[in-house]
């Protein structure tokens, strides 16, 4: 069966080192994207990409980074981690514009 | 701006009642609004998707409902199970031309009881 895995499902790290979530899709979806959830706030876009070579801004990327190389993977990488970014990390897939097929979720803590 | 709010926050009923769930938006223009479920530690999963025509979808003991002109949902679960027990989450999408955009609620956290 077709699935979005994501790895690691936790992760702690300090404050200034570089960390990349894993997201790998085997639906051969174009659209991937990556979300960010905190309590009391709605899913929150980071980035998004459309297909290979194809990455996009999303309302709360700044310290944040992707590449899409191929269909099945889009990493995420901090690039100075803060303890704001602290955070439960959704990646997604779609093959339209409506229902989006969710991974599991990586925590990560920033100490 | 576009928004999207849902009410109440967190609910707690006993297994076996019924229950409502809103979802007011002020995306424009509208396309569709889905419901998600997500359960504790998981990933959203989606329950159906409303379309601008589309006044109530069912799913089960789950009934999703659309009022285009007052731009408000509701998403009525029946008969309360303790596998219900989740945040449920009313995503709207808006497009202009070629380009969408994913509009998401904050969910509202349902516990049941037993």
């Amino acid at each position: 069966d077709a699935e979005i895995t994501q790895s690691p499902r936790h992760k702690i790290t300090e404050t200034g080192r570089q960390v990349t979530l894993a997201c790998h899709q085997t639906w051969n979806h174009n659209n991937m994207f990556w979300y960010r959830q905190d309590l009391g706030h709605g899913l929150r876009l980071i980035h998004y990409s459309y297909g290979v070579q194809d990455t996009n801004k999303g309302e709360v990327s700044d310290g944040y980074s992707v590449s899409r190389s191929n269909t099945e993977d889009l990493p995420l990488t901090l690039e100075s981690a803060a303890s704001s970014q602290t955070s439960v990390y959704f990646c997604a897939s779609s093959g339209d514009a409506y229902e989006q097929f969710f991974g599991p979720g990586t925590r990560l803590t920033v100490l | 701006k576009n928004q999207v709010e849902q009410s109440p926050q967190s609910l707690i009923i006993l297994e076996g009642k019924n229950c409502t769930l809103q979802c007011n938006y002020t995306v424009s223009p509208f396309s569709n609004l889905r419901w998600y479920k997500q359960d504790t530690g998981r990933g959203p999963v989606s329950l159906t998707i409303m379309t601008f025509s589309e006044n109530t979808k069912s799913n089960g003991r789950y009934t999703a409902t659309l009022d285009a002109d007052t731009k408000q949902s509701s998403l009525h679960i029946t008969a309360s199970q303790l596998s219900d027990s989740a945040s449920y989450i009313c995503v709207v999408i808006g497009s202009m031309d070629s380009n969408y955009q994913l509009i998401w609620g904050a969910g509202t956290k349902l516990i049941i009881k037993p």
